[in-house]
């Protein structure tokens, strides 16, 4: 079942902080965060594991709640390069991890100067 | 960091030819690779999964017989588009996991290929 990510848009000015939350209706196990531009192929940002978090950028960190099924991405003190969508991944279960990603339908950020 | 190429960028065929998409890990070794198609606008839809030297395994509704996957070494997969039609106009991406345990199950995505059907 795909993850549900809110908002599906924010609008910031440069500076400014944003949260980006993605939940599931089943267990999660996982939760992989990436950032698409215009055209472009998804860039890995970080992972969230069962049992942790795992932080991948200076000011882009995630956390993970497992009993509530969700995700959220932190981005603080937002630069114009963070503009994108940005998609959450859930999957990868399998205990060989060799599943796919299903993916939610991704939240608009445009950050402005 | 990882790095997966895939080949071509961009395609555009007339109805009724076939496409050939490669994707390659250049710097580590890939057990198993993904496809996935997204429309414009839209998120990214797992197509399937290639594992080196076996059979893909595809996601529901789609047909194995028109995109025909093939896992041939540990570092190339290919997504043959087999006689194509216009609403098989798409933007294709390939991803490819680590194979090493410390990789945490991370995958890599290619650039994707953005294939046009005439």
């Amino acid at each position: 079942q795909q993850p549900v990510q809110s908002p599906q848009a924010v609008i910031l000015r440069e500076g400014e902080d944003a949260v980006i939350n993605c939940s599931s209706s089943k267990a999660l196990y996982s939760v992989h965060w990436y950032r698409q531009k215009h055209g472009e192929a998804p860039v890995f940002l970080m992972i969230l594991l069962k049992g942790g978090e795992q932080k991948g950028h200076d000011k882009i960190s995630a956390s993970f709640n497992e009993k509530k099924q969700q995700s959220s991405l932190y981005l603080t003190a937002s630069q114009l390069s963070y503009s994108g969508t940005y998609f959450c991944g859930t999957g990868g279960d399998s205990g060989g991890g060799a599943d796919g990603l299903t993916f939610g339908k991704g939240t608009h950020l445009i950050i402005q100067p | 960091g990882a790095v997966v190429s895939q080949h071509p960028s961009r395609v555009i065929c007339k109805s009724g030819t076939s496409v050939k998409i490669e994707c390659r890990s250049l710097d580590f070794q890939a057990t198993t690779m993904f496809w996935y198609r997204q429309f414009p606008k839209k998120s990214l839809m797992l197509m399937a999964t290639s594992n080196e030297g076996s059979k893909a395994t595809y996601e529901q509704g789609v047909e194995k017989d028109k995109f025909l996957i093939n896992h041939a070494s540990l570092t190339l997969s290919t997504l043959t588009v087999t006689s194509a039609h216009p609403e098989d106009s798409s933007f294709y991406i390939c991803s490819a996991r680590e194979r090493t345990v410390l990789a945490k199950n991370i995958q890599y995505f290619g650039a994707g290929t953005r294939l046009s059907v005439l």
